[in-house]
């Protein structure tokens, strides 16, 4: 079974550009979700989605942030402009079942992240 | 808001020895712990979890211990071997699962 894909690896940019990020979640995942990792804390999520629609995106700063997830398979994160302090690791992770499904249905499996290094 | 906390950013053993690592958590509305492994240019991998309503878990040389009481959790491993050389992380949810805070992870070193 394929994993979870990201792209790109890694990403270089000067501050107030833009960059996207893609994720392509496990086949038949309903659940997928976007986290940022900053060097030295554990992952923070950022938005959930549940097929297309968005299930929390209470910690996404939505000024310079947005997400979709179109047909409820591939999604993009966005940031625009970017800031220094986004300078972090971008894990999308996705998961077989919605909030009533059940623990077992709702373990997550992660991608290798995305790099992202502001200047 | 640190809810889930890892105090030791990195712990060395001995190959075929214990390692233990610790977790604290404040929030008394999570009931379900999750740990997971991280290698160099990996994403997290689940390793072992535990519910609320238990206070051990064992999988193979992976033991959770849970004490609701003081808010802590522990992950066991033996005996540990130099492939178990990763940052570990503890997780934590409410029982909707919407809202998994991370600790910051310990880093492991194991020694051959």
């Amino acid at each position: 079974e394929a994993g979870v894909a990201q792209s790109p690896r890694y990403k270089i940019i000067e501050k107030r550009q833009s960059v996207a990020f893609w994720c392509n979640p496990i086949s038949g995942h309903a659940t997928l979700y976007w986290y940022q990792q900053i060097l030295g804390q554990g992952p923070k999520l950022l938005i959930q989605f549940q097929n297309n629609g968005v299930v929390d995106d209470s910690q996404l700063p939505k000024d310079r942030f947005s997400a979709e997830r179109l047909k409820g398979v591939d999604s993009t994160l966005k940031i625009q402009p970017a800031k220094l302090e986004d300078s972090a690791v971008y894990l999308c992770a996705s998961s077989l079942g919605g909030v009533s499904s059940g623990r077992a249905v709702n373990q997550q499996f992660f991608g290798p992240g995305t790099r992202l290094t502001v200047l | 808001d640190q809810q889930v906390k890892q105090n030791s950013p990195s712990l060395s053993v001995q190959e075929g020895r214990i390692s233990i690592l610790n977790c604290d958590y404040t929030n008394s509305m999570f009931d379900y712990f999750l740990w997971y492994k991280k290698y160099p240019a990996e994403g997290p991998t689940f390793l072992i979890s535990i519910s609320s309503i238990k206070d051990k878990n064992e999988d193979g040389r992976f033991t959770v211990f849970l004490n609701k009481s003081a808010k802590h959790l522990s992950l066991h491993i033996v005996p540990s071997q130099p492939g178990d050389s990763a940052v570990y992380f503890c997780a934590a949810s409410p029982y909707n699962n919407n809202d998994m805070r991370f600790g910051a992870g310990t880093r492991l070193t194991v020694k051959p």
